[in-house]
Parts: C-alpha cells; structure tokens; sequence
C-alpha cells in the first residue's frame, strides 16, 4: 500500500516556467488537499477536492491551477512560476467519512525553488 | 475567514520537564487534529479530537479540546529528545471541507 505519492521529490524552476506537480493516492479517499509550507512556517491550504470533478479554492490559491478527474489523482498546476512560490508542497487525503475520523495522510513533500 | 492561530512559536525546555501548545480557532471547529512534523518530514497525524471538553491520552501526551471547540492544547509531561518537532493543530470549520493548519510550535529539547 503506497499511500500517497508525490512527484517529483525536489524542481528548480525558471521564473515564468509551467509544471505540473503530481500526486496520486491508492487509499480510495474523496478529499485530497494541497498545502505549501514555507521554510519555517506551517501549512497553507492551496485548493482542495471532495471528489472527482469538485476542487474549491483553500487560502492562497493566487498562481495555481488544480484538476481531479480521478478519485487517485490531484495534480497541481503552476502556471507562470514566481519565486513566491518557492516553498515546499505537500499534497494530502482524508476518509470520505468525514467528521467520524480525520486523518489526513500526507505525501513526502515536492521541494520547489523558482530562481 | 477561518483562522487557527498557536503559541508559543518556539520552546525550548531540558529533557524531562514538561510541554504545552495552545490552539486558538476564530471560529467553531467540527473537529480538531494534531501533527508532529520531525525536520525535514511531513506531517504525521496524532490525533483527532470531536466533541467538547474532550480529553485524549497517548502515553506522556494530553490532548484537549475546549468546551466551546474553539481551542485546544497538547501537554507532554517529561520531554524525552524524541519529542523534537513541530506540533501543529488543524481545524474543520462547522460546514465547511477544508482543513486550516495552525502556525505550529516548534519544540527542542536539550539533553
């Protein structure tokens, strides 16, 4: 069982650059979630799913873009890189059982550095 | 919109003494977690917390949840070095998906 996985592990970006980080879960969980934390700082909610076909914008959604057209998958898109966004990304999911137990699982991280 | 704020944002304490980080949200939680992140790591989940005034035990840690589920606490009696992390709360807004991380605390023990 793999979890959640995230890819790739570290990317250095040109400023204005696009890609695409991935992550993928094999738990069948609904709600997946994008956070980047920022050396020494806590956790930023990006955007967010509560299922196939549904994203919603989290705290700091300004540079990015999501999809999730699969249960498993939950890409996050930058578009024109900045070095704002220069942080580590860490994408998560939780039970669908929302409420009763919510336990979110997190990825190994996506270190990004926009120069 | 929602905010969950910690304090302090660092401690610093001797082996064996003891711990407490205090979480604040500006508005009623549905539920509330908490997660150790060592350096360098990700996030680990610790524990959930429902109802209010309710209190959770893990060996040497004491989770807490205020009567209003408004704000929350973790205690660790005798820090061991293994303790070593950032401990961050994270709350579920009443009606609302998303979940909003605190700032955490970021704990050194020295041996």
């Amino acid at each position: 069982n793999a979890g959640v996985t995230q890819t790739p592990k570290f990317r250095i970006l040109k400023i204005g650059q696009s890609m695409t980080l991935q992550c993928t879960q094999d738990m069948n969980h609904n709600y997946m979630y994008w956070y980047r934390q920022d050396p020494g700082m806590g956790l930023k909610l990006i955007y967010y799913s509560v299922g196939a076909g549904i994203t919603d914008k989290g705290e700091v959604p300004n540079g990015y873009n999501v999809s999730r057209s699969t249960t498993e998958d939950f890409p996050l898109r930058l578009e024109l890189a900045a070095p704002s966004q220069t942080s580590v990304y860490f994408c998560a999911s939780s039970y669908p059982d929302t409420g009763a137990n919510e336990k979110l699982f997190f990825g190994s991280g996506t270190q990004l550095s926009v120069l | 919109g929602q905010q969950v704020m910690q304090i302090p944002q660092y401690q610093h304490v001797q082996e064996g003494e003891d711990f407490t980080t205090y979480c604040n949200s500006s508005t009623t939680l549905s539920n509330i977690q908490w997660y150790k992140q060592r350096p360098g790591g990700h996030p680990v989940f610790l524990i959930q917390l429902v109802k209010s005034g309710e209190v959770k035990k893990q060996k040497r840690l004491t989770f807490q949840f205020g009567e209003a589920k408004k704000n929350s606490s973790l205690h660790i009696t005798a820090t061991q070095t293994t303790d070593v992390g950032t401990y961050f709360c994270a709350g579920r807004e009443t009606s609302y998906d998303k979940v909003i991380f605190g700032p955490g605390t970021s704990l050194s023990v020295i041996p």
